[in-house]
């Protein structure tokens, strides 16, 4: 099992749309989870960060942690096709000490008009 | 605007040349990053340092690739001899990490260089 996955798409939704993003974790006790975005040909953006269960909302993005299933999501309402990147998820496992993050594949989102 | 810096941004060189991509972190960070990103792996982490000290070098190929920090404002990544295989886009990131407090663990990523070994 990978310490952390993602479906890697392509995940297509009509403008407007809510697009739901998922990834899995495999460490129960990690701490800190974020979501990066990549656009095609550029470098990760970290867009969201959270680190307690529930919801947390930025904007049109809400990112959702699960702790007790090992998951967290992301949603982006209202969606655009600005919103058409890849989305990295990224955990820091507890057993890891130096702030090191673990990355999943990514998921490839597209938004079409 | 704080951002990290890398140089050069697009590389192309043949096998067996040595290569050195550079990174600038942002101003105040205590924590450097290398990875490499392709199609195939995704993005791995090759190397990272705190307070210009080498915590894990355990993603590189130790043969081939050395990683420094010679002062703060500059992280080094030198690849001799470089091979085909290399090919591929390399990011720095930097981030102010505090272990005692998990939300101190947010990276940033520069731009990237971009390899080709032909």
């Amino acid at each position: 099992q990978k310490e952390v996955e993602q479906n890697s798409g392509p995940l297509s939704v009509p403008e407007g749309a809510i697009a739901s993003l998922n990834c899995t974790y495999s460490d129960r006790v990690s701490q800190s989870f974020f979501w990066y975005r990549q656009y095609s040909g550029k470098s990760p953006e970290l867009i969201m960060s959270i680190y307690s269960n529930g919801d947390k909302e930025d904007g049109r993005f809400t990112a959702q942690l699960n702790k007790a299933s090992q998951y967290v999501s992301l949603l982006i309402r209202d969606s655009q096709p600005s919103d058409s990147a890849t989305y990295l998820c990224a955990v820091n496992l507890f057993y890891n000490q130096g702030g090191k993050l673990i990355f999943g594949q990514g998921t490839e989102l597209s938004v079409k008009p | 605007d704080a951002r990290v810096t890398q140089t050069p941004r697009h590389k192309v060189t043949e096998m067996g040349q040595e290569v050195t991509m550079r990174c600038q972190p942002i101003l105040g960070h205590n924590t450097v990053f290398w990875y490499r990103q392709t199609m195939m792996q995704g993005l791995e982490l090759l190397a990272y340092f705190r307070n210009r000290a080498p915590l894990d070098d355990s993603g590189m190929p130790k043969d081939r690739f050395s990683a420094e920090m010679p002062d703060a404002t500059l992280a080094t990544l030198k690849i001799q001899p470089s091979e085909p295989r290399d090919s591929a886009v390399y990011f720095c990131a930097s981030g102010l990490v505090d272990l005692r407090d998990r939300g101190s663990y947010e990276q940033y990523f520069g731009p990237g260089t971009r390899l080709t070994v032909t």
